[in-house]
């Protein structure tokens, strides 16, 4: 059973548009850590947040913000106001403590912000 | 900080051959390292473990005799795909763990693309 799952394989937004990059996970565990990267055509993976499973709050972070929701297994990622250095792919991953804390990554999703 | 790197960034190799991946921590000590291989378009999908001083635990369906991994210190782990065959040809990418910071914390290099001719 896929432990990450994007379900949007590809999305193509206008510049300053706003789009949201799904996430579900499935764990067992009670420990956990939810991330997102960044994946841009240079291949060098960007580290964009780490959420632990106790703290639910959502964050901001300039253009950026992310919902945490334990009663849908999801960790939603979305991007305010596009822009076209946005365009990349995008990895939603999980961690568990039952797992030693291995990554496992979801397939991930390319957006492409057009001007 | 928390600085990883990789070299070579590129490498291309003829079939047969043997190549060396380096992955560093260059401003920590990291006991634990993790190597990942990543076909285009496609995720990242974990290789192997490395544990300094000890055996790499490998990941279901990886050979182990075909991706010798060798962490012999605390900032440095090497990866070598052994008789190299072009469905070889991958992009792959270390990562470390400080050990001194939580367990789940992992910094990532900035990947190696490998292209067996």
């Amino acid at each position: 059973a896929q432990k990450v799952t994007q379900a949007q394989t590809e999305i193509s937004v206008v510049e300053k548009e706003d789009v949201t990059l799904d996430c579900v996970y499935e764990t067992r565990d009670t420990t956990y850590y939810l991330f997102w990267y960044k994946q841009p055509p240079s291949g060098e993976l960007v580290f964009l947040i780490r959420r632990n499973s106790f703290d639910e709050q959502n964050e901001i972070s300039g253009r950026y913000s992310w919902n945490f929701q334990k009663s849908t297994s999801s960790f939603n990622f979305t991007i305010t106001a596009s822009q076209v250095v946005d365009s990349a792919v995008y990895f939603c991953a999980l961690s568990e403590a039952g797992s030693n804390y291995k990554l496992t990554f979801g397939k991930g999703t390319l957006l492409t912000v057009n001007p | 900080g928390a600085v990883v790197s990789q070299h070579p960034s590129r490498v291309i190799c003829k079939s047969g051959t043997s190549v060396k991946i380096e992955c560093r921590s260059l401003d920590f000590q990291a006991t634990t390292m993790f190597w990942y291989r990543q076909f285009p378009k496609k995720s990242l999908m974990l290789m192997a473990t490395s544990n300094e001083g000890s055996k790499a635990t490998y990941e279901q369906g990886v050979e182990k005799d075909k991706f010798l991994i060798n962490h012999a210190s605390l900032t440095l782990s090497t990866l070598t795909v052994t008789s190299a065959h072009p469905e070889d040809s991958s992009f792959y990418i270390c990562s470390a763990r400080p050990w001194e910071t939580s367990t789940d914390t992992q910094y990532f290099g900035p990947g190696t693309r490998l292209t067996v001719l």
